[in-house]
């Protein structure tokens, strides 16, 4: 079963607005990740999270993690064109040993 | 290298026929893994190695999944008599070393079996 599950499955927005993407997940982890994949190529790591932290910042991005509900939600700011993808959550809760489980992602468009 | 490399980016191959797969990954990465996507969906974890050891391999779908990691760096992902429901995108990815590493992955393989 999937360990994140992220919501909504699909978003469609227009440039320059906000765009937030939640995840859920089942277990205790040690750490979250965002990732993002634009259609044909690999994942591109976004930004890390530890279980300690509550928030951080990278650019025009804020994640958001609240360990007692188990989600975590990825804010993407001022959208453009470019930021067209698909985004994943990834939770590593295995201790001492990385084994990223991912959900199924958000497509997230972004319009002219 | 800058990144993981992988290859072949693109492999067509026809049903019984074996197929190898190759992750180069980012210099100085001890860990190293294997994960399977389908169309549409998350990576699914395969295999992860610390070095030349195989810690993990409880995601290799069946008996016909191999990897191996012989030296620490270079990995060979290889898939014996192929089957229709094995096409896929097969994503390497490494890290530094244990969790709390950023993961960084590979442009992937994409595997069509016909």
């Amino acid at each position: 079963s999937q360990q994140g599950e992220e919501d909504p499955q699909a978003l469609s927005i227009q440039e320059g607005e906000n765009a937030t993407m939640n995840c859920s997940y089942k277990t205790s982890i040690n750490n979250l990740q965002w990732y993002r994949q634009n259609s044909g190529r690999g994942l591109v790591h976004l930004i890390l999270i530890r279980s300690n932290e509550r928030e951080k910042h990278s650019g025009r991005l804020r994640v958001t993690l609240d360990t007692s509900k188990k989600s975590s939600s990825l804010l993407i700011t001022a959208s453009r064109a470019a930021d067209t993808a698909s985004y994943f959550c990834a939770t590593d809760y295995k201790r001492g040993a990385q084994k990223l489980v991912f959900g199924q992602g958000t497509r997230l468009t972004i319009n002219p | 290298g800058a990144g993981v490399s992988q290859s072949p980016r693109y492999k067509v191959a026809k049903r019984g026929q074996d197929v190898a797969l190759r992750c180069d990954p980012i210099s100085g990465h001890v860990s190293l893994f294997w994960y399977q996507q389908a169309l549409g969906q998350g990576p699914e974890f395969l295999t992860y190695f610390q070095n030349e050891a195989q810690l993990d391999k409880s995601g290799l779908p069946s008996d016909r999944f191999f990897a191996e990691r012989p030296e620490g760096s270079v990995s060979t992902l290889k898939i014996q008599r192929t089957q229709q429901e094995d096409s896929a995108v097969y994503l390497c990815a490494s890290s530094l070393r244990d969790s709390g590493n950023t993961i960084y992955f590979g442009e992937g393989s994409w595997l069509t079996v016909v």
